[in-house]
Formats: structure tokens, C-alpha cells, sequence
């Protein structure tokens, strides 16, 4: 079957410290995967999205980078964490261009 | 760019009213739209989408949505609401043309159905 894996479910982390946040899709083979940064009245925000290993697009200007260095991995990472990084951040995975659906993880919650 | 705005941020109701949650999309293109509910502590669920076909779609959980697309409208509809339904609700669309499939959300609304 098709899952998804996404950790630490939490995590507290000082201003100025590293992140590395991972997902892991099981199950299939070259998906699309997805990270969204969820914020209260704001929706979910799609940040980094990825067609393939090593190909990273960015859809807002931040703090964060993403890579995918396997075709079922794909981690959101930040040199130095801003105070305004906090937030939920959420994986996501799609086929053939969500004609199927989305599969989204369980979710990060981060507090700087 | 696509953008999809939801213009109810909050909405209480009691049991047994109806409901209708507005959902507009921004974009020329041909889109597939979405509804997914997020229950306090669960992740994200599809409630339904279009892709084609008829404009009027059916739902998990009595709820349904019609696609009006001279008014680039989705609006999401359950003709009487249960105290479960308390929930935060999204619309979302994507291109159809496009092959990377990036769905775009609303801003979500906060439902709270009171019993």
C-alpha cells in the first residue's frame, strides 16, 4: 500500500539552529512530492514542490530550502531558523497529476 | 498564477442547518478542483473534487459541491450539518495542464456546528 512518512511529529528548536525535516513516500514509484507550511487564517501554503530526484522548485521566498535526494525522499532543511519559521509543515505526494488525489503526512509541528 | 480564495473565514451553525461554503479560483486555465476537511487533530481528507463531467459533485459524508465555471465558483454544500462536521474546510485547485501538479489551497474555513 501507499503511505507516507513525515518526522519529528514535533519539534522545538532555538532561533539560529538548523532544521532538517523528512518525508518518506512507500509504495510507488516517481511521485511529485510536495512541502506546504499550514498557518492559522492563512491556509496551506505550498512552499517547495519536486518532479523528480534533484529537481527542487521554490514557490515563495524563505528561510528554507528543500532537496530530494532519492525518488521517495524529500527533506525541508534551514541553515539558520527565523522565529517567524514556526509553524505546521506538511508533506504531500501526487501521480499523474493529482488525477488520483494527494496523500499528505501527519504533519510537523514547529516551534522556534 | 492560480489563487483560490474562500470568502467565509468562520462559520457557526447549528445542527441541522444548512450549509455553503464559497470557493473562487483565479486562472485561465483548465483546472481540477478539490475540497479536503481537516477534523481537530487528523490529517487532511478529500472530501471530493471534479475533474470533468458533471458540474454537480457527491461527496463522502452527504456533502457536495458545484462547479459554476462562468463564475469560477466551487462552493461546497450539505443541506443539514451534524455536530461532527466541526472542522476546518479547503478548497483547492490545479492546473490540469500542468505535469506538476501543484494544488493550490484557500485561506480554509473554520466550521463550528453547535449541538
Amino acid at each position: 500500500s501507499q503511505t507516507i512518512h513525515q518526522w519529528p511529529a514535533t519539534l522545538v528548536q532555538p532561533v539560529g539552529s538548523p532544521l532538517s525535516l523528512e518525508c518518506t513516500v512507500e509504495g510507488t514509484s516517481n511521485p511529485n512530492l510536495y512541502w506546504y507550511r499550514q498557518a492559522a487564517g492563512r491556509g496551506l501554503q505550498l512552499l517547495f514542490y519536486s518532479v523528480g530526484i534533484g529537481q527542487i522548485s521554490s514557490e515563495v521566498p524563505q528561510n528554507l530550502s528543500a532537496s530530494r535526494p532519492q525518488d521517495r525522499q524529500f527533506i525541508l532543511s534551514s541553515k539558520k531558523l527565523l522565529l517567524s519559521d514556526s509553524g505546521f509543515y506538511l508533506c504531500a505526494w501526487t501521480k499523474d497529476r493529482g488525477l488520483y488525489g494527494y496523500t499528505f503526512g501527519s504533519g510537523t509541528r514547529l516551534t522556534v | 498564477a492560480q489563487s483560490v480564495s474562500q470568502h467565509n473565514h468562520h462559520v457557526i451553525l447549528s445542527e441541522a442547518a444548512s450549509l455553503e461554503l464559497g470557493c473562487n479560483y483565479s486562472y485561465g486555465g483548465t483546472v481540477n478542483l478539490f475540497w479536503y476537511v481537516q477534523y481537530p487533530g487528523q490529517h487532511l481528507q478529500l472530501l471530493l473534487k471534479y475533474f470533468s463531467g458533471d458540474p454537480l459533485v457527491k461527496g463522502i459524508k452527504g456533502f457536495e459541491a458545484e462547479f459554476i465555471k462562468s463564475k469560477f465558483s466551487f462552493n461546497l454544500r450539505k443541506p443539514s450539518v451534524q455536530w461532527s462536521d466541526t472542522a476546518e474546510y479547503f478548497c483547492a485547485v490545479n492546473d490540469r495542464g500542468s505535469n506538476t501538479g501543484k494544488l493550490i489551497f484557500g485561506q480554509g474555513t473554520t466550521l463550528q456546528v453547535k449541538p
